[in-house]
Parts: C-alpha cells; structure tokens; sequence
C-alpha cells in the first residue's frame, strides 16, 4: 500500500529566509505526487504535481518541488517565504494518477517569524 | 462555477444521531471524493464516485456510513447512529477523472459529535 511520510510537524521560518518541506513516498508503480496548501479557514489548494519529466516542477505563488526517485522524496522548496505563506502543507501521492484518490501525509504546519 | 461547495459548514450532533452531508461538485467534473480529517492529520481518503457509480470504498468507511450520487451530480454523505469518534472535517472533491488531474477540495463540513 502506499504512504507518504512528512517528517516535520512543525517547522518555523523567518519572513524573507528560504523554506523546504520534507516529503517521502512508498508507492510500488510510477509515483503521481502532488503539494496541497491548506491554510485555516480554507480549502485545500493545490501548489504544484509531478508525474513524469523534469524532475524539478513549478507551481503557483512562488513554490518549486523536487522529484528524486532514488530517495523517494518530493521536497517543496521557496527561495523567500511571506507572511501570507504560513498554513499547513500536506504531500499527496494519487493511486490511478490521482484520479482514484490521493494517499496524504500528516502535514507539516509552517509557522512565519517576523 | 464557484468550484465546490459543500453543506452544512457545522454540523454539532449528539451521539446516537443520524446526520447527512451535502456536496456540490464542478459541474463539468464526473469524479467526486470524500475524504475526513480529523485534527493534526492529513485528510484520509473515504470513498470516490465516477459519475453515479461509487467505484471504491476504504475500509476506514464503516457500514455507518454510507454515500450516494443518485444522478452523478451532488453527492450526500450519511453517517447513522454517530460516535464521538466521528467528529472531524469531511471533505468532498471533484476532478476530470484523468490521471495526473487536480482534484479540487470544497471547503470541508466540520461534524461534532457530543
């Protein structure tokens, strides 16, 4: 069965400083993994999917995530977070591509200092 | 199209109770998901629906619940007779049922079981 794992629960960055959020996966065929944001109050928003060609993938307000097969890892990185970047952030792994239903990690709460 | 809505927002129950949760998806989408998530954690896959037909079931979906989309637009969520243990944030999302497609998230039901 599928799992992702986020290791951090917390983690607490200064405005302007960069950010990465830790992400692994086990899925037994070609992974579909997606970054949502949910910031409280709200949905979940979807940053940014990969699912094959350049390991490395934008998405929106600034965020970048990096596929390494070899580690089983799909890292969200920003250069230079905001205030307004403080919610929680979940790794998702899709079965059937996502279209069968996604498999989520436990989220990693992201706290801004001024 | 206001993406997805879902009905009540709140919903606070006594244990013993039946209750039902409405949700709306993009009309154009014949993917429709529901997922719970319960405090601190990620959001836990329930159920999903291709058109009317409810394609899967995880084992987390007790015979308590049960869901439908009669004419494979909106959907309703029923738990019967309630524990406290189902207290939580239940989520609907919708999608092209493509893979690598974005599953939109509505806004959640948040159930309180006393």
């Amino acid at each position: 069965a599928q799992s992702v794992t986020q290791p951090d629960i917390h983690i607490t960055v200064s405005e302007g400083a960069s950010l990465e959020l830790r992400c692994n996966y086990s899925y037994g065929a070609t992974p579909y993994l997606f970054w949502y944001v949910q910031s409280p109050g709200q949905g979940l928003q979807l940053l940014l999917k990969y699912f094959s060609g350049d390991t490395l993938v934008q998405g929106i307000k600034g965020f970048e995530a990096e596929f390494k097969r070899s580690q089983s890892s799909f890292n969200l990185r920003k250069p230079s977070v905001h205030w307004s970047d403080a919610a929680e952030y979940f790794c998702a792994v899709g079965v059937g591509g996502g279209a069968d239903g996604l498999t989520f990690g436990k989220g990693t709460h992201l706290i801004i200092q001024p | 199209d206001t993406g997805v809505s879902q009905n009540p927002r709140h919903k606070i129950t006594k244990r013993g109770q039946n209750v039902t949760f409405r949700c709306d998806p993009i009309s154009e989408h014949n993917r429709l998901y529901w997922y719970r998530q319960t405090l601190g954690q990620g959001p836990e896959f329930l159920t999903y629906f291709q058109n009317e037909a409810q394609l899967e079931k995880s084992r987390l979906l007790s015979d308590r619940f049960s869901a439908e989309r009669p004419k494979g637009s909106f959907s309703t969520l029923e738990i019967q007779r309630t524990e406290q243990g189902d207290s939580a944030m239940y989520l609907c999302a919708s999608s092209l049922g493509v893979r690598g497609n974005e599953q939109f998230f509505g806004p959640g039901t948040r159930l309180t079981v006393l």
